[in-house]
């Protein structure tokens, strides 16, 4: 069964501090690997995405991840955080060919100004 | 810019009523999905659909049906609300084949059961 992981429900940084999410994902194939981002009172946006080619992708606001996929991993990271940064982070895995999106449980980013 | 529209942003109803929530796409995505959202347990699908008059179930579709009766347009149905079923729920659509590409989300409803 598939299944998405991640660990940290609530982290708290201070700004320029740096961020690492943890995802693991269980799934018996080829994946595509999403990290969602729904700031406060906004709706769910895709902040990056790999589905092939090289593993560390970059998205938008200077977020990165890393697909390792002996891990099966795909953490998110920032080098140096920002107070607007505060939001709900979400990590998703689909089976390529596959139409269903399965979600992690999201993790809350607060970065305390 | 892709638009998903969900018709309330709040909604409040009693145990027992029939709920409709709606959802309406303008770029002629061919795929929709009906989530649920609640704290600690992230996103879980309870139907998506792949055409018009397809619908399939997802996660959680106890409790709930659809409708996708025009491409534009997927309507979730509670036929006899609960309180387990307060939540917010959200819409989502993408083009068929496209599962490398991203979901375009609604902002949302929240429904409150009584």
């Amino acid at each position: 069964a598939q299944s998405v992981s991640q660990h940290n429900h609530h982290v708290i940084l201070s700004e320029a501090a740096s961020l690492e999410l943890g995802c693991n994902y269980s799934y018996g194939g080829t994946v595509n690997l999403f990290w969602y981002v729904q700031y406060p009172g906004q709706h769910l946006q895709l902040l990056l995405k790999y589905f092939s080619g090289d593993p560390l992708v970059k998205g938008i606001k200077g977020f990165e991840a890393e697909f390792i996929k002996s891990k099966f991993s795909f953490n998110l990271r920032k080098p140096s955080v920002q107070w607007s940064d505060t939001a709900e982070y979400f990590c998703a895995v689909n089976g390529v060919g596959a139409n269903n999106l399965f979600f992690g449980t999201g993790t809350r980013l607060t970065v305390i100004p | 810019d892709v638009k998903v529209t969900q018709s309330s942003r709040y909604l409040v109803k009693r145990t027992g009523e029939k709920v409709f929530l709606e959802c309406v796409q303008d770029m002629d995505h061919e795929n929709m999905f009906w989530y649920r959202q609640d704290p600690g347990l992230g996103l879980r699908l309870i139907y998506f659909s792949y055409d018009v008059k397809m619908k399939e179930k997802g996660d959680i579709p106890e409790g709930y049906s659809v409708s996708r009766e025009k491409k534009e347009r997927f309507s979730l149905i509670l036929e006899s609300a609960s309180t387990n079923q307060t939540s917010m729920y959200l819409c989502a659509s993408s083009f068929v084949g496209a599962t490398n590409e991203k979901l375009f989300f609604g902002s949302g409803t929240q429904l409150s059961v009584l």
